[in-house]
Parts: structure tokens; C-alpha cells; sequence
């Protein structure tokens, strides 16, 4: 079935450091990719999207690019700030299958 | 544009009763997706409803029903609360066709069974 492994964490982190959260997929089609981040107490937020190979998508600083031959779909931001902190999510969405698949969702901390 | 609601926002129980959440999608979307959110078990889906119809089906017992009106709001149903059904239960509404699927969440109903 599909899959979704991020990194685990938490993940603590001073203000300006650069962040990665590395996001791992596994599908039967060939799905597409997004990172959500949900704020305490709100909902997720769609934070960025991919649908195909090698492309990135971006926002907010944040970037993660496509990889199909690592199935890969990391998020980077070159310096995060204490409003970045947050739990991240990583999920695909496989049209052969018409289901949404999570990771198990990375908090991050950012200290000022 | 309003974005999705879900009513009520927390709500306690007691083991073996039975609730009902309500969610409002983003105007035009035509489908809604229900998940599960707890800290053990990460983001579980429910299922899906397209057009009225129950589109996708996730690994939940058969406690666990929804539906979803003409209008497109959607409503999700637990019979027989266990003390594990505590979670935050999270909606997301999609206009449903094409591959990118985006999904818009609402702030999810915090369920307490005790």
C-alpha cells in the first residue's frame, strides 16, 4: 500500500539556522506531494504541492523538491523563524487509489 | 471564501454513547474527507464523500459512518464510543477532481470519551 516516513522528531532549532525535514514516499501510482502545517489548536494548513517529477514547490521561504528516483519530497528553509514553530506534514495523494496518505508529522521548535 | 467549518469545536462523551460532527466545506467543493488525528496514531483517514456518495473507505469499524447532503456539508457519525475514539477529528474539503487533490482542513472537533 502507500506510505508516507518523515523524520521524526522533535525538532529544536534556533532563529536563522536552516531547517530540514526530510519526507519519504511509497505509492503504486505516481502520486502527488504536499507539506501541511498545523499551528496549535487550528487545523492543517496546505503549505506547499508537487505533481510531478522535479518540481518544487514553494512558500513562505519554505521549498521542497520532487525527487522521483529517491521518492523523496524534503522541505528546506534556508532561516526559520520562532513563528515557523509548528507540527509539519508531509502527505501524498495517489490518483490509482484515490486516497490521501500522511507521515506521522514532524513538530518543530524555533527559539528565539 | 468562507473556509471549512466544523461544528461543535469540542465535545465530551461518555463510553457507549454515540455523536454526530457536522462540517461545512469551502463553497464549491464537492468532496469532503474525515480523518483522525491522535498523538499515537498520527493522521488516520475515515473516508471520502463525492457527490453524496462514499467515495474512499479507510481501516475504521463499521462504528465509524458518515454522509453527505446535497449541499455538499458532510456529517460523520460514531456509534458505541470507546475510550480509544478520543481524538481530534479533522475535515477537509477538495473540489475533488483532477490529480493535485489540495486539501483545506477545518480546525477539527476535539472529541473526549470518558
Amino acid at each position: 500500500g502507500n506510505s508516507v516516513t518523515q523524520m521524526e522528531g522533535p525538532v529544536t532549532l534556533s532563529e536563522e539556522a536552516f531547517l530540514t525535514i526530510n519526507c519519504t514516499y511509497t505509492a503504486t501510482g505516481y502520486p502527488s506531494l504536499f507539506w501541511y502545517v498545523q499551528y496549535p489548536g487550528e487545523g492543517l494548513q496546505l503549505l506547499l504541492k508537487a505533481t510531478k517529477a522535479d518540481d518544487k514547490g514553494s512558500n513562505k521561504g519554505f521549498e521542497a523538491t520532487y525527487r522521483k528516483e529517491t521518492t523523496s519530497f524534503h522541505l528546506e528553509k534556508g532561516s526559520v523563524q520562532v513563528s515557523d514553530s509548528a507540527v509539519y506534514f508531509c502527505g501524498g495523494y495517489d490518483p490509482n487509489a484515490g486516497k490521501s496518505t500522511f507521515g506521522d508529522g514532524t513538530t518543530l521548535t524555533v527559539k528565539p | 471564501k468562507a473556509g471549512v467549518t466544523q461544528t461543535p469545536r469540542y465535545l465530551i462523551k461518555t463510553r457507549g454513547q454515540q455523536v454526530t460532527l457536522s462540517c461545512s466545506p469551502i463553497s464549491g467543493h464537492r468532496s469532503v474527507s474525515w480523518y483522525q488525528q491522535t498523538p499515537g496514531q498520527g493522521l488516520q483517514f475515515l473516508f471520502e464523500y463525492f457527490s453524496e456518495t462514499q467515495r474512499n473507505k479507510g481501516n475504521f469499524p463499521g462504528r465509524f459512518s458518515g454522509r453527505q447532503f446535497s449541499n455538499s456539508r458532510s456529517e460523520m457519525n460514531v456509534s458505541t464510543l470507546e475510550l480509544g475514539d478520543s481524538a481530534l477529528y479533522l475535515c477537509a474539503s477538495s473540489l475533488g477532481g483532477g490529480r493535485t487533490y489540495e486539501q483545506y482542513f477545518g480546525p477539527g472537533t476535539r472529541l473526549t470519551v470518558t
